[in-house]
């Protein structure tokens, strides 16, 4: 089985400019969940899906961020504009089952974003 | 914010042997799972405990967990140049559904 594939690796951009994050998860995971790890922060769940539905959106710092799940098989979260602020690298995981139902989650590689 | 503290945070030790880390918590949890991350990579799930349990094995890997004292810890025998990560554990508190990741512990295994 593939894992989860996220898209691009690194990301450099300058302030202000629209930044779209892409994660497609494993598929038959019916839960899917956009992570962001900073030194400063550690990792901090933005958001979590189940079956294409966002379920809590909380942990969103801001109005600049979104996220959409058009199908099982695509994820996108997007940062318009984007702060220098931003920069951290973005992580999507999914899962079969939540965490609570002691279900692990398989996380993709990761997205670098350096906001310039 | 985190829910757990890793102890150590940086763990240098050679070859062959042995790597204890701790985490500990702050609310009543459902269960508790460990991840490891190597540079530049995604986390990986290394294994899971139970609230009712307190001890797991996975092959070199020994995971306790304490619910009185809110602490669990991972232990690495006969470490490799190659179990050279970080390594998290993430709660899942009581009545939520989702992950809380700990700060980590960096664990650099000389060979």
């Amino acid at each position: 089985d593939a894992g989860v594939i996220q898209s691009p690796r690194h990301e450099v951009t300058e302030m202000g400019q629209e930044v779209t994050l892409r994660c497609k998860p494993i598929s038959g995971h019916d839960y899917l969940f956009w992570y962001r790890q900073t030194m400063m922060r550690g990792l901090e769940l933005l958001i979590y899906f189940n079956n294409n539905v966002p379920i809590d959106d909380s942990g969103m710092p801001e109005d600049r961020f979104s996220a959409k799940m058009p199908n099982a098989s695509f994820s996108n979260l997007k940062i318009q504009p984007s702060e220098p602020r931003d920069s951290a690298v973005y992580f999507c995981a999914s899962s079969r089952g939540t965490p609570y139902s002691n279900q692990p989650q398989h996380f993709g590689d990761g997205t670098r974003l350096s906001i310039l | 914010s985190q829910q757990g503290e890793e102890d150590p945070q940086a763990l240098s030790i050679q070859e062959g042997e042995n790597a204890t880390m701790n985490c500990s918590y702050k609310t009543s949890i459902n269960n508790l799972q460990w991840y490891r991350q190597n540079s530049g990579r995604g986390l990986v799930h290394l294994i899971l405990i139970r609230s009712n349990e307190r001890e797991k094995h996975s092959g070199r890997l020994r995971v306790t967990l304490d619910t009185s004292k809110k602490s669990s810890s991972l232990l690495i025998t006969a470490s490799r140049a190659a179990d050279t990560a970080s390594y998290f554990c993430a709660t899942v508190q009581t009545g939520a559904n989702n992950l809380f990741f700990g700060t980590g512990t960096r664990l650099t295994v000389i060979p």
